[in-house]
């Protein structure tokens, strides 16, 4: 059980255009959903936290209207990239909680965004 | 904050021996300190973790310490093989509704036939 996926795995897309990654919790219903962004050899950067039916809660430093996030319903979770450029190229990673605060985080398995 | 440091950045082991990665962490509040390995290009995967009113746990080759006073806390791979040869994230959370974790800069763990 817990298996998180993400689609798409990778994308590659033009500066100026936008960019939607989906992930979705499989085989339970996560009521909080998180997003990374991971750059080579490095750790993972927390972008944002959704709550199904609420705002995403932003990280200090992370555009809110450059990276909008949805949680539609409680097994899925969406980021779009608006008016991507090349430096947001990067490893995006998507995690699922059943419960904040007593579960665990699961993985989705990546989204390689290259903006050229 | 919480602020999640692992060390060493690198780790080399011959195959057969242990290895040993350490973190620590600024907030007394955290009590959810997961461990999770990921190889190249793939998503992180939990491998073990750990709860405040645990000192430690053990998972076949995998054990996880936790000394709650001296902020610290770490993963120990007995009998290594070269399957374990990884990147290894630490990670602390307060298990609040946020549930958000803070994570360490990571260790590259190479281990040698």
């Amino acid at each position: 059980g817990a298996v998180v996926s993400q689609h798409p795995s990778w994308v590659i897309c033009k500066s100026g255009t936008s960019v939607k990654i989906e992930c979705r919790s499989l085989d339970f219903q996560a009521t909080t959903m998180f997003w990374y962004r991971q750059f080579p050899k490095q750790s993972l950067m927390l972008m944002a936290t959704s709550n199904e039916g609420s705002k995403a809660t932003y990280e200090q430093g992370v555009e809110k209207d450059k990276f909008l996030i949805n949680h539609a319903s409680l097994t899925l979770s969406t980021l779009t990239v608006t008016s991507a450029h090349p430096e947001d190229s990067s490893f995006y990673i998507c995690s699922a909680s059943r419960s904040a605060g007593t579960d665990t985080q699961y993985f989705g398995p990546g989204t390689r965004l290259t903006v050229l | 904050g919480e602020n999640v440091e692992q060390h060493p950045s690198t780790l080399s082991v011959q195959e057969g021996d242990s290895a040993v990665i350490k973190c620590t962490y600024s907030d007394s509040a955290s009590n959810y300190f997961p461990w999770y390995k990921q190889e190249l290009g793939k998503r992180p995967q939990l491998i073990i973790d750990i709860r405040s009113n645990v000192g430690e746990k053990k998972d076949q080759r995998i054990a996880v310490t936790l000394n709650k006073t001296a902020k610290h806390f770490s993963l120990h791979i007995t009998e290594t093989q070269p399957e374990d040869s990884a990147v290894y994230f630490c990670a602390a959370s307060k298990g609040d509704s946020w549930g958000k974790f803070q994570f360490g800069a990571g260790t590259q763990v190479v281990v040698t036939p």
